[in-house]
C-alpha cells in the first residue's frame, strides 16, 4: 500500500515549456487535491476533484489544468510555465471531502 | 493582514521541553483547526484536528483552541529531536474543504 505517490520527484523547465505532474493513490478515495507550497505562504489549494469526474477550482487555479483520468489518478498540467510556477507540488487525496486528507511526497518545479 | 498567521521560527529547544506554536486567524467563521507535521522533503501528515473551542489531547501533542481571541495553540511535551519538523495549522468553515493553511513553524528539538 503505497498511499500517495507523485512523479516526479524533481524537475527544472524553461519559461514556455509544458509538463504535466502526475499523482496517484491506491487507498481507494474518492477525493484528489493539488496544492503548491511557497516559503512564507503555506499550502494553497489549486484544484480539486471531489469524485471521478469532476473538478473544480481552488484558491489559485491559473496557469494550471488539471486531468481526473480515473478513481486513482489525478494529473495537474502547466501548459506554459512562467518563473512565478517554481514551487513544490503537493497531491492528497481523502475518502471525501470531508474526510481527512493524505498527501504524497511532493514535486519540487524550477521555473527557469 | 494574511488570514491566517504563524511565526514561521525557526525555533530551537533542548529535548524534553515543552514546545508551544502558535496560529492566529482572522475569519471568525472557522470552525475546524487541524495541525500537520512535515518532515523536511516530506508531505504534510494530520496530526490533531479539534472542531470549535477547547482542548484535545493525544499522546505527548495538545491542541487547543480559544476561537474569542482568534488563537490556536499545539503543546509538545517531553520534545524529542524526531519532532524535529515543520508545523502547519489549518482550518476551515465546513471540515475537510476550503482550508486555508499557516506558513508553518519550522522546530528543531536539540539532543
Amino acid at each position: 500500500n503505497a498511499g500517495v505517490t507523485q512523479t516526479p520527484k524533481f524537475q527544472v523547465l524553461k519559461t514556455g515549456q509544458s509538463m504535466t505532474l502526475q499523482c496517484a493513490q491506491d487507498m481507494n478515495h474518492n477525493s484528489m487535491y493539488w496544492y503548491r507550497q511557497d516559503p512564507g505562504m503555506g499550502l494553497r489549494l489549486i484544484y480539486y476533484s471531489a469524485s471521478e469526474g469532476t473538478t473544480d477550482k481552488g484558491e489559485v487555479p491559473n496557469g494550471y489544468n488539471v486531468s481526473r483520468l480515473n478513481k486513482r489518478e489525478f494529473s495537474l498540467r502547466l501548459e506554459s510555465a512562467a518563473p512565478s510556477q517554481t514551487s513544490v507540488y503537493f497531491c492528497a487525496s481523502s475518502p471525501g471531502l470531508t474526510d481527512t486528507q493524505y498527501f504524497g511526497p511532493g514535486t519540487r518545479l524550477t521555473v527557469l | 493582514q494574511k488570514e491566517v498567521e504563524q511565526d514561521p521560527g525557526p525555533l530551537s529547544v533542548p529535548e524534553g521541553a515543552i514546545v508551544s506554536l502558535n496560529c492566529t486567524y482572522s475569519n471568525s467563521a472557522f470552525q475546524y483547526f487541524m495541525w500537520y507535521r512535515q518532515y523536511s522533503r516530506k508531505g504534510p501528515e494530520l496530526l490533531m484536528y479539534t472542531y470549535s473551542s477547547g482542548n484535545k489531547e493525544d499522546g505527548r501533542f495538545t491542541a487547543q483552541v480559544d476561537k474569542s481571541s482568534k488563537y490556536i495553540s499545539l503543546f509538545i511535551r517531553d520534545s524529542q529531536p524526531s519532532d524535529s519538523a515543520t508545523y502547519l495549522c489549518a482550518m476551515s468553515v465546513n471540515y475537510g474543504q476550503n482550508f486555508v493553511f499557516g506558513p508553518g513553524t519550522r522546530l528543531s528539538v536539540l539532543p
